[in-house]
């Protein structure tokens, strides 16, 4: 069964930090990792998905990485601002078959950005 | 991109009603469709997942009859919490992808439902 962890639980920085957030999962055997962005009593917001081929996404100022092998990602946000204060969440998502589409999701990293 | 809706987004009701909470894909045709519930400081744990026209299927622990759901055409999804009771009160969230072999997940807004 697959697990995922997410490390630090909880971040606060002061504004222009870069930072990076872990997640761990113990089965390697992913079709693809999705890093996520919710705000307090929100929805998802899909932020990048990074595909079992590649190894890194980039959008903006936000780099995902995926190293299969150690079953870890990251997720660096650069030049950390007020606004990136949210809940970021990382799921596995599983190869096909009767697993597909079934996430699993970490606890989350809790980020507060300061002014 | 694909847009993801839920009704309502709040409800608050008494314990032993029914509560009805709506998946639409407004863009796209969803032939399955995936809901979840998240407690408060924990993350999404997947309930069961919804296929247009057959029968829901659901993950261990979860009491089918309990969480009725029902999948009538191809952009609408519907979980029944049925005779609701305070530890039911969750934050609900249904996501859909674009079809087999796609990649994205969408993921609704999310439905609070808070049992008296």
């Amino acid at each position: 069964k697959q697990e995922v962890t997410q490390i630090p639980a909880a971040l606060s920085v002061p504004e222009g930090e870069n930072l990076v957030l872990n997640c761990s999962f113990t089965d390697s055997a992913i079709y693809n990792l999705q890093w996520f962005r919710q705000d307090p009593g929100k929805g998802l917001t899909s932020l990048l998905l990074i595909q079992s081929s590649q190894r890194e996404q980039t959008s903006g100022r936000l780099n995902a990485s995926l190293d299969k092998s150690s079953g870890r990602s990251t997720l660096y946000i650069a030049a950390s601002q007020p606004g990136d204060s949210a809940t970021y969440l990382c799921a596995a998502i599983p190869r096909g078959g009767t697993s597909y589409g079934k996430l699993t999701f970490g606890q989350g990293t809790i980020l507060t950005v300061h002014p | 991109g694909a847009v993801v809706s839920q009704h309502p987004s709040w409800v608050i009701c008494k314990s032993g009603t029914s509560v009805k909470i709506e998946c639409r894909s407004l863009d796209f045709q969803a032939t399955t469709m995936f809901w979840y519930r998240q407690f408060p400081k924990q993350s999404l744990m997947l309930m069961a997942t919804s296929n247009e026209g057959s029968k829901a299927t659901y993950e261990q622990g979860v009491e089918k009859d309990k969480f009725l759901i029902n999948h009538a055409s191809l952009t609408l999804s519907t979980l029944t919490v049925t005779s609701a009771h305070p530890e039911d009160s969750s934050f609900y969230i249904c996501s859909a992808n674009l079809g087999p072999g796609t990649d994205t997940q969408y993921f609704g807004p999310g439905t609070r439902l808070t049992v008296l």
